[in-house]
């Protein structure tokens, strides 16, 4: 099945533990995303990679990293959490970043809750 | 600059009347449009997508919605709402930005309750 995982799916931490949220996808697509939505803010893009080695700031990139070593994966990660970043994140993959029209396929969401 | 503006945050309907949601955006090119459906507690869901063939496009569901360049909108309609369509909606712009090839946008979300 053609699908975009996240893991974990619920997140409790406190300030400044690192953690990771990873995404994998098995559609070989080019283009992968992270995305964090806030209430009355909607989706606010992070981070988004057009391809394995390739990653550029979205629009509310601070406080996050991302790698992208390989096509299928791209995590997200928190060096230094804090409760700003309590948010619910998505993960997005399409088939090619220059193709306007492309779908974006989603993940299911991680809940972060940063104490 | 790009945009997108759902012009309601909220919209109740009873069960069996029509559903309208809002869309308007601003763009530089020729811009695909996208409907997202979030239902509580689960991801995004593609309800439908324009891309420069008919203006008129159906998604799943029953819903559909018309691009109207003049307008700059992209409404999405459904003619009889049903319980299951409560939820969370997205409306999306898909543009080409300059040196970074493509990139969406994303509008506040418009939540939608069926009253019984």
């Amino acid at each position: 099945e053609a699908q975009v995982t996240q893991n974990p799916r619920y997140l409790i931490t406190v300030t400044g533990k690192k953690l990771t949220v990873t995404c994998s996808q098995n559609m070989n697509h080019e283009y992968m995303s992270w995305y964090r939505q806030d209430p009355g803010l909607g989706l606010r893009q992070i981070y988004y990679s057009m391809n394995v080695e390739v990653t550029d700031k979205g629009d509310v990139p601070e406080g996050y990293k991302v790698s992208r070593k390989e096509k299928r994966n791209f995590p997200l990660i928190l060096e230094s959490p804090s409760p700003n970043q309590t948010s619910l994140y998505f993960c997005a993959s399409s088939r090619r970043h220059r193709e306007v029209g492309e779908t974006q396929y989603f993940g299911p969401g991680t809940r972060l809750l940063v104490l | 600059a790009q945009s997108v503006t759902q012009l309601d945050s909220h919209v109740s309907v009873s069960e069996g009347t029509p559903v309208l949601l809002r869309c308007n955006y601003s763009s530089s090119y020729s811009p695909s449009l996208f409907w997202y459906v979030q239902h509580p507690n689960k991801g995004l869901q593609l309800l439908l997508k324009y891309t420069s063939a008919a203006t008129l496009v159906k998604g799943i569901n029953g819903f559909e919605a018309e691009f109207k360049k003049s307008e700059t909108s992209f409404h999405l309609t459904k003619p009889s709402a049903h319980m299951s369509d409560a939820a969370e909606y997205f409306c999306v712009v898909s543009d080409r930005v300059k040196d970074t090839g493509n990139q969406f946008y994303f509008g506040t979300g418009t939540s939608l309750t069926v009253i019984p």
